[in-house]
């Protein structure tokens, strides 16, 4: 399977802990975007990069929160200091340059007990 | 603020039922609509409309775009179970360099046998 992949698929932690997400975008895509689910809403953007560099972070990205891809390859998505406010599905997409569509991986559920 | 409404929110129609879903936008710098089916994983990509009036067709559902009236429609026709998900449509955007997309809340489709 050459989809987006994203690891891991589910996290439960601690109020108060670090967790990391990866995700693994369609080789040839240059745009790797990271969205949060709640129940009920629609994904959310928070950050995308071209390549490594990360051209915008939204609002909702406190300074908790820090996303890289260092090597224009994989990204990954830390939450320092987690709080229950937290818990959502962290979704990955991927594209091309230009105008195209988003190709989505499974996500990560985070539940912060 | 960018803003993407869907509806209904829910519906629930038994087999064979045609059924329309609605998305309208107010947003700036308009790039293109999106469609994605989501069922209990990632968003899964349906259709992507940038011109008014084209419509797209992928066996029983298709889509059209209206930009002068500033909303969409998804049409599935001749349901099935299996078309039981939540529908979100996204609005491409583009700010200062930067393309992202905005979600609706999704209308949540039940087709019952």
């Amino acid at each position: 399977d050459t989809g987006v992949s994203q690891d891991p698929r589910h996290k439960i932690t601690k109020r108060g802990q670090n967790v990391t997400f990866r995700c693994d975008p369609i080789s040839e895509h240059n745009r790797l975007y990271w969205y949060r689910q709640t129940l009920g809403q629609g994904p959310e953007f928070l950050t995308y990069f071209q390549n490594e560099a990360q051209l915008e972070k939204s609002r909702l990205l406190s300074d908790r929160f820090s996303a890289e891809r260092p090597k224009g390859s994989f990204s990954t998505l830390e939450i320092q200091r987690t709080e229950q406010g937290d818990s959502a599905m962290y979704l990955c997409a991927s594209s091309l340059v230009g105008f195209h569509e988003q190709y989505f991986g499974p996500g990560t559920r985070l539940t912060v007990t | 603020e960018d803003k993407v409404v869907q509806s209904p929110l829910s519906l629930v129609v038994h087999e064979g039922d045609t059924v329309t879903l609605n998305c309208s936008y107010e947003v700036t710098n308009f790039r293109s609509l999106l469609w994605y089916k989501q069922e209990k994983k990632a968003p899964t990509f349906l259709f992507m409309l940038t011109s008014s009036g084209i419509e797209k067709k992928s066996g029983r559902l298709s889509s059209i775009l209206d930009k002068k009236e500033l909303f969409s429609i998804l049409n599935i026709t001749a349901t099935q179970t299996g078309d039981s998900a939540i529908y979100l449509c996204a609005v491409g955007v583009y700010q200062g360099g930067s393309e992202k997309l905005v979600f609706g809340k999704g209308t949540k489709l039940t087709v019952n046998p």
